[in-house]
């Protein structure tokens, strides 16, 4: 099993409809999970940043972290056609080992 | 923009050789990672330097050795390189390794082409 597994998709929607994107991961040490947006050709760029369960919100974006579950999940709502990308998401145990555990992303479009 | 940056942005290059990749953190960041983006793969960590000193290694093969220099600049060398090499390889950085400070950003990466 990895330990971090997500959903290749793709996933496309049209304009407007809320995205949930997910991740499972199976080392119960993750304390600290990421989603990173990645364009074409582009660099991961960081959207959410969550430390141990909980949501977090940010204008249209929300993050939910479920440790009992060892779950992870992204919301877009209002999801606009400049939010097609690949969304990753990515987890560490922080400390002395920093180092990321991504997922290998999801591609979404969103369709005008 | 992250504030990360990296050259090359592009490097063709034939098996066998030998590369040097550069990377230069956001300003007040001591901490670099290196991470490398194939399709099958996705992003595989290799390395952290931590001001100057490696602090963590992940799946970097013997041919690729990385350092941190005094300007927290870091140089990723990948040597003997072959095909499966091919890949997008980037430079992350943050500002330490207290839990608060370790949100990683981003540089837009090289892409490595091996023929």
């Amino acid at each position: 099993q990895k330990e971090v597994e997500q959903d290749p998709g793709p996933l496309s929607v049209p304009e407007g409809a809320i995205v949930s994107l997910n991740c499972t991961y199976s080392n119960s040490a993750f304390q600290y999970f990421m989603w990173y947006r990645q364009y074409s050709r582009k660099g991961p760029e960081l959207l959410m940043y969550t430390y141990s369960s909980g949501n977090k919100e940010d204008g249209r974006f929300t993050a939910q972290v479920d440790k009992s579950s060892k779950y992870i999940s992204l919301f877009i709502r209002d999801s606009q056609p400049s939010d097609s990308a690949t969304y990753l998401c990515a987890m560490s145990s922080g400390g002395s080992q920093g180092n990321l555990i991504f997922g290998k992303g999801t591609k979404l479009s969103v369709k005008p | 923009d992250s504030g990360v940056t990296q050259t090359p942005k592009h490097l063709i290059t034939a098996t066998g050789q030998r590369v040097t990749l550069r990377c230069s953190p956001r300003s007040g960041d001591l901490s670099v990672y290196w991470y490398q983006q194939s399709l099958d793969q996705g992003l595989q960590f290799l390395i952290q330097y931590y001001n100057g000193e490696e602090r963590a290694k992940g799946n970097i093969l013997e041919r690729f050795s990385a350092q941190q220099f005094p300007d927290l600049h870091s140089e990723l060398n990948l040597s003997s390189l072959e095909l499966g090499d091919s890949a997008l390889y980037f430079c992350a950085s943050s500002a330490g390794t207290s839990p608060s400070k370790e949100t990683q950003y981003f540089g837009p990466g090289t892409r490595l082409l091996v023929l």
